[in-house]
């Protein structure tokens, strides 16, 4: 049973540039989320999506963007990379009406934006 | 104020010694909650998920109380791969959103 997994694992942009990153949940989940972890910090909530649609979204700028396919996979992209930008990529699957809405992270994709 | 607050610590402590430490949470709506591990450049994975007034698995005790908002994570007889960082999580139930904390930071030496 193959867990939840993301790619790629390293990626080195420059300020400006656009990047996709891609999940793919674990299996019998049907919900992604992506985080951003910055170092030192815990991770932060990006957006949600389930059913194909973006359900919730915390408190990132628009350049931030995501899609779910119909086999449940998902991207998350970044217009216009900053620095700040730089950060530890998260994906976590989850199952709607799972027991406590548990949710299971990806190795994460490490951006760097020089 | 930030939704979830830890202790960063570190907490250094030898094999075999108990230790705790404590989460604290903002939002009183939240509903459920959890204890995730976190190792250098690792993913977090979820340890366990805290139930009711608080549960146990093995040498680890999580412990819920609503009225204090607050969880804590005791682990007892520490082993060396105890080493790492512990994320408490908090789930909102109006918006169902995960919020982290920034973790704990244990280590256990020989």
């Amino acid at each position: 049973d193959a867990g939840v997994t993301q790619s790629p694992t390293h990626l080195i942009k420059t300020r400006g540039q656009q990047v996709t990153l891609r999940c793919s949940p674990k299996s019998g989940h049907d919900t992604v989320s992506w985080y951003q972890q910055a170092l030192g910090q815990g991770p932060q909530f990006i957006f949600q999506y389930y059913e194909e649609e973006e359900r919730q979204r915390g408190n990132f700028p628009d350049r931030f963007s995501g899609h779910q396919f119909p086999n449940y996979s998902s991207e998350l992209n970044v217009n216009a990379l900053l620095l700040g930008d730089s950060a530890l990529y998260l994906c976590a699957s989850s199952r709607r009406g799972g027991q406590g809405y548990e949710q299971y992270f990806g190795p994460g994709t490490r951006l760097t934006v020089t | 104020r930030k939704e979830v607050e830890q202790d960063p610590g570190p907490f250094n402590v030898p094999e075999g010694a108990t230790v705790a430490f404590n989460c604290t949470y903002s939002n009183s709506a939240s509903q459920s909650f959890f204890w995730y591990r976190q190792d250098c450049r690792k993913e977090p994975k979820l340890l366990m998920s805290v139930y009711s007034s608080g549960n146990e698995d093995g040498r680890f005790t999580a412990q819920l109380n609503r009225a204090s908002q607050y969880i804590s994570l005791l682990i007892r007889d520490s082993k060396l791969s105890d080493s790492a960082t512990y994320l408490c999580v908090v789930l909102n139930a109006n918006d169902y959103k995960l919020s982290f904390g920034a973790g704990t930071t244990v280590t256990v030496r020989a």
